[in-house]
């Protein structure tokens, strides 16, 4: 089965710093990765996916993760955070088989000071 | 955008009531899902649908049924209501050929 841990529920930084929030899997096939935010009252929406092709992967608003198998890892990071990236982050895996079962972590809020 | 709208928006309930959520789409999706979502659990899977009247359980099935008689509604029944079951729930669709599940705006439910 597969599962995802995301490293702090909560995580701050200044306006301006880089922002990195920490993803490890677990997966007995290649996985599927994902990171979705989500803002206050809204839904999800996807940042970004690794799918097996390249390793690192580029998202909207200036996120990017790196696919690190060696590690199990697929860490999200912005080079400097801005106030509108105030929300909470969820990684997901995709569970083998055709439905596209989505495993989510328990997500990481992201708050960013001035 | 999905084409995703769920009803209702909100909902307080009393406990055991029955209560159904509906889960719309536009784009004819085959793949449909029902998540919730906890504070220290994330979002978890609780029903999904490959097909009109074709259904399968998730992670967190217990206490929840679904139904799908057309290819646009997805519905998501508390045959009677706990408050273990207050919660945010949430719809996704899978467009075909793709890898990424798109969200509806979610249903907060409050069960007295």
């Amino acid at each position: 089965a597969q599962s995802v841990t995301q490293l702090g529920s909560h995580v701050s930084v200044s306006e301006g710093a880089l922002v990195l929030l920490r993803c490890n899997y677990s997966s007995s096939v290649p996985p599927y990765l994902f990171w979705y935010v989500q803002y206050p009252n809204q839904g999800l929406q996807l940042l970004l996916k690794y799918t097996s092709a390249a390793t690192l992967v580029k998202g909207i608003n200036g996120f990017e993760a790196e696919f690190k198998k060696s590690e199990t890892s697929f860490h999200l990071t912005k080079p400097s955070a801005h106030m509108s990236d105030a929300a909470e982050y969820f990684c997901a895996v995709r569970a083998s088989g055709t439905a596209s079962k989505l495993t989510f972590g328990t997500g990481t809020r992201l708050q960013v000071t001035l | 955008d999905a084409g995703i709208t769920q009803s209702p928006r909100h909902k307080v309930t009393e406990t055991g009531t029955p209560v159904t959520l509906r889960c719309h789409q536009t784009e004819n999706h085959r793949y449909m899902y029902w998540y919730r979502q906890d504070p220290g659990h994330g979002l978890r899977l609780i029903h999904y649908s490959y097909g009109v009247k074709d259904t399968d359980k998730g992670e967190v099935s217990d206490g929840y049924s679904v139904s799908r008689s057309k290819t646009e509604d997805f519905l998501l029944t508390l045959e009677s209501a706990t408050s273990s079951q207050t919660s945010v729930y949430f719809c996704a669709t899978l467009p075909a050929s793709t890898d990424t599940q798109y969200f509806g705006p979610g249903t907060r439910l409050t069960v007295l």
